[in-house]
């Protein structure tokens, strides 16, 4: 079946700039992620849905990021006034429910953000 | 606050060479433990988890080691090959607080 699809797979915008990233999770599944990863760096949490629950934004790293699950489902991810530090490879996970040991979280293949 | 670090940046194996790569983890209340592999140009995968209240686990040609009284987790795979050349990412659990925190990667390279 289909995985986690994101798009762009690449997006290269100027600094000051908006940019929007999308990701579709697997369908029927509730929990969903986003993580930045820089070059060469570990996976940096971002933000987390689950269900219809408050999302835990706790690891958003500046009020210029932002996020929306509409409908349960697709995500996406704003970043406003980008700067060059935002260059990253930005990934999204879902999960049947909050991670157990019982339900994985499946990759999308990311979205490479470029900052000139 | 929890950390997951101590990985080596790289790693060089010879192909048919057993590989072993580890990592430490500093939060003691964590529930499980997740080995993710990550090919060029793609998003992590899952390799295989260990629950915290055991100490070995074995998948095909990978075993995960866990260590709670050092905090220590290590990945062994067995009979490298080509294709398992990739950055290798630990990921610790904290289901109380549906957080995942990953280290920053060891990236595995097999000399033919």
């Amino acid at each position: 079946g289909a995985g986690v699809s994101q798009s762009p797979s690449n997006k290269v915008t100027e600094k000051g700039k908006d940019v929007e990233l999308r990701c579709d999770p697997i369908s029927g599944h509730t929990a969903l992620y986003w993580y930045r990863q820089s070059l060469g760096q570990g996976l940096e949490f971002l933000i987390y849905f689950q269900g219809n629950s408050a999302p835990d934004k706790s690891g958003l790293p500046s009020d210029r990021f932002s996020a929306e699950r509409t409908g349960g489902s697709v995500s996406t991810l704003t970043i406003q006034r980008t700067q060059q530090e935002d260059s990253a490879v930005y990934l999204c996970a879902s999960s049947l429910d909050p991670p157990t040991v019982y339900n994985e979280q499946f990759f999308g293949p990311g979205t490479r953000l470029t900052v000139l | 606050g929890e950390s997951v670090g101590l990985h080596l940046p790289t790693l060089s194996v010879q192909e048919g060479d057993n590989s072993i790569i580890n990592c430490a983890y500093s939060n003691s209340a964590s529930d499980y433990f997740i080995w993710y592999k990550q090919e060029s140009g793609k998003g992590p995968q899952f390799i295989i988890d260990i629950r915290s209240n055991m100490d070995k686990r074995q998948g095909q040609r990978v075993t995960v080691l866990l260590n709670k009284t050092v905090k220590h987790l290590s990945l062994q795979i067995a009979a490298t090959q080509p294709g398992d050349s990739a950055v290798y990412f630990c990921a610790v659990v904290y289901s109380s607080a549906s957080k995942i925190i990953f280290g920053s990667g060891t990236r595995l390279s097999i000399r033919p």
